[in-house]
């Protein structure tokens, strides 16, 4: 079974750049989370959605964050406008309910120059 | 707010060795416990989860524990390999989200 895929890999961009990292989640699952991992804070969670509404978006950082999910198998992480402080690794990760096993996408590295 | 603590940060050890891994955690009012693998440039692989009525799961040679009245998880690995060298992470849920400690990098010498 294909795992959770997400797109792209690597980022590169500049500054200001609009910045969209898209998720396709485990078929089946109805719990969706994206996770940020920097080396200085780790793994942090910035919002997670059951059923396609999000639940709760408390560690979005800033408005320049915004997630959608029109469908159970499609999401998006949107960042506009790009800075650099924004350069992490971004996960995307499913599991089957919101308190069961989660399963991670291998992350889109993305780098704001 | 949950906070969850790995010691040690870094671990190497003989091909053979057994590895224990300690994650530490504040609130005891979990739903479960996952331990997760993460190799370099990777993304997180699942490794066991414990529900929070469980004191502890296996799978191969790998084992974790659970004491949730003193807020404690151990992962043992057995015979460790070379192949058994990545960065391991301890993740506690409550209220669905899931909080991750900062990993225990562990190298295992041929």
């Amino acid at each position: 079974d294909a795992g959770v895929i997400q797109s792209p890999r690597h980022e590169v961009t500049e500054m200001g750049q609009e910045v969209t990292l898209r998720c396709k989640p485990i078929s089946g699952h109805n719990s969706l989370f994206w996770y940020r991992q920097t080396m200085m804070r780790g793994l942090e969670l910035l919002i997670y959605f059951n059923n396609n509404v999000p639940i709760d978006d408390s560690g979005m950082p800033e408005d320049r964050f915004s997630a959608k999910m029109p469908n159970a198998s499609f999401s998006t992480l949107k960042i506009q406008p790009s800075e650099p402080r924004d350069s992490a690794v971004y996960f995307c990760a499913s599991s089957p309910r919101l308190t069961g096993e989660l399963f991670f996408g291998e992350g889109s590295r993305l780098t704001v120059l | 707010k949950q906070e969850v603590t790995q010691i040690p940060a870094a671990l190497s050890v003989p091909e053979g060795e057994n590895l224990v891994l300690n994650c530490s955690f504040t609130d005891s009012a979990i739903y479960n416990l996952q331990w997760f693998r993460q190799d370099p440039g990777k993304g997180l692989t699942s490794l066991l989860l414990i529900q929070s009525s469980q004191r502890e799961q296996t799978s191969g040679r790998l084992n974790a524990s659970l004491d949730k009245s003193s807020g404690r998880s151990t992962l043992y690995i057995a015979a460790s390999q070379p192949g058994d060298s990545a960065t391991y992470l301890c993740a506690v849920r409550d209220d669905y989200k899931l909080s991750f400690g900062a990993g225990t990098t562990v190298t295992v010498r041929a």
